[in-house]
């Protein structure tokens, strides 16, 4: 079964503007996880939060992580067009390296 | 310098042909992946080696057989190809800190 979905489905916004998107899960994870995939190509991680964080940061990047509610979000800010990609939110669970993807969120950035 | 590599890029083949994908890591890293991405974009971990040793099989024709000839390589080789099999095969490897590093995608057309 799945264990993510991310939401919106597919999001576009202006550059400059800052996109927002979501991971819900439905078990107990250890690590949750934020990959890129541009298209044609394979993904790209972009940082890591574990169960016990709540915040993270990483450049234009910020995780946030609810495990009361099991969700995530990823906040890219100030987005460029090569932003434009597709996003994932992965999660494994306690002693297994086994990572299980959402469904991605297409994102598009227009210039 | 590629961290994951794969081969061959695209593979076009007829029905009830056998093929072989190819993967190699130059990242030292002791755990591989093959993954299969559906054409809506949905990633799905198929096998995962340990140094030269299966660790997860999930379900998946026994049509499928990786193999993994030392700890830097794992090749997928596919009998009897279906239509059903038409999709992107990603290569990824982990050195046990949970980030995957993912090869370029191999797309596989069964006409």
């Amino acid at each position: 079964s799945q264990q993510g979905e991310e939401d919106p489905q597919a999001l576009s916004i202006q550059e400059g503007e800052n996109a927002t998107m979501n991971c819900s899960y439905k078990t107990s994870i250890n690590n949750l996880q934020w990959y890129r995939q541009n298209s044609g190509r394979g993904l790209v991680h972009l940082i890591l939060i574990r169960s016990n964080e709540r915040e993270k940061h990483s450049g234009r990047l910020r995780v946030t992580l609810d495990t009361s509610k099991k969700s995530s979000s990823l906040l890219i800010t100030a987005s460029r067009a090569a932003d434009t990609a597709s996003y994932f939110c992965a999660t494994d669970t306690f002693g297994n390296e086994k990572l299980t993807f959402g469904t991605g969120t297409r994102l598009t950035i227009i210039p | 310098d590629t961290a994951v590599s794969q081969t061959p890029k695209y593979l076009v083949t007829q029905m009830g042909n056998d093929k072989s994908i190819k993967c190699e890591q130059n990242l030292g890293h002791d755990t591989m992946y093959w993954y299969k991405q559906d054409s809506k974009k949905f990633l799905k971990i198929m096998f995962s080696y340990n140094n030269k040793e299966l660790i997860i099989n999930e379900t998946v024709p026994n049509r499928f057989s990786p193999k993994s000839p030392d700890k830097a390589h794992l090749n997928l080789h596919i009998n009897s190809l279906e239509l059903g099999d038409s999709a992107v095969y990603f290569c990824a490897s982990s050195g046990g800190r949970y980030t995957q590093y993912f090869g370029p995608g191999t797309r596989l057309t069964v006409l």
